[in-house]
């Protein structure tokens, strides 16, 4: 059971839109910053978002994140074959004091 | 280019030890936190451990491994260890190093070393 809760699978056409979402509570997301990673297949992940919304050098523009209250989003647009992958939000959590990560969510485009 | 390199990985029996190693290039490694975070077959992601940038002086675990594994840092090396004990079925898995420029995120990965306990 993760602390972090996401969505085990979301789909879309090639060139729609997803969403997935990371819920938290206040000790959490509430109160910190999110990151999101990017594993594709037989890979290790990389990070695609910190700061909840800012992306590293070499980032796509069609990836995107979002922070609200205690939950936060990655938006990826323009969904590419290439996208297939599975996809973590991570942050810190004050009262454990350990880093603490979503169970994951896959994508897939149809 | 930013590498980090693991090593050590391998078979182990129940109960048994094993360290991990992650040497690290192409970033200062001193300014940088470390984690280790791991992956059981077919499942998801687990931070496991991080380590404080400059002298290491803080150290966090999480709660599955807390008492049996113990991170260091050795920065005249650029090396991240992670010494494993009272090993069990359930700490199989690919074991990832990943540098950061705080607590909250995993900037930079390794490939990963496969940790399999079993007899």
């Amino acid at each position: 059971q993760s602390v972090l809760t996401q969505p085990p699978s979301v789909s879309a056409a090639p060139g729609q839109k997803v969403t997935i979402s990371c819920s938290g509570v206040s000790s959490n997301i509430g109160n910190n910053f999110v990151s999101w990673y990017q594993q594709l297949p037989g890979s290790a992940p990389r990070l695609l978002i910190y700061d909840s919304d800012k992306r590293p050098p070499g980032i796509p523009d069609r990836f995107s994140g979002a922070k609200s209250g205690t939950s936060a989003t990655l938006d990826i647009t323009g969904l590419q074959t290439g996208d297939e992958a599975d996809y973590y939000c991570g942050t810190w959590d004050n009262s454990l004091r350990n880093v603490v990560l979503g169970g994951g969510t896959k994508v897939t485009v149809l | 280019e930013v590498q980090l390199l693991e090593s050590g990985g391998g078979l182990v029996q129940p109960g048994g030890s094993v360290r991990l190693s992650c040497t690290a290039s192409g970033f200062t490694f001193t300014t940088y936190v470390m984690h280790w975070v791991r992956q059981a077959p077919g499942k998801g992601l687990e931070w496991v451990s991080a380590i404080s940038a400059g002298s290491g002086v803080s150290t966090y675990y999480a709660d599955s491994v807390k008492g049996r594994f113990t991170i260091s840092r050795d920065n005249s090396k650029n090396t991240l260890s992670l010494q494993m004990n009272s090993l069990r079925a359930e700490d199989t898995a690919v074991y990832y190093c990943a540098g950061a420029r705080s607590l909250i995120q995993f900037d930079y990965w390794g490939q990963g070393t496969l940790v399999t306990v079993s007899s």
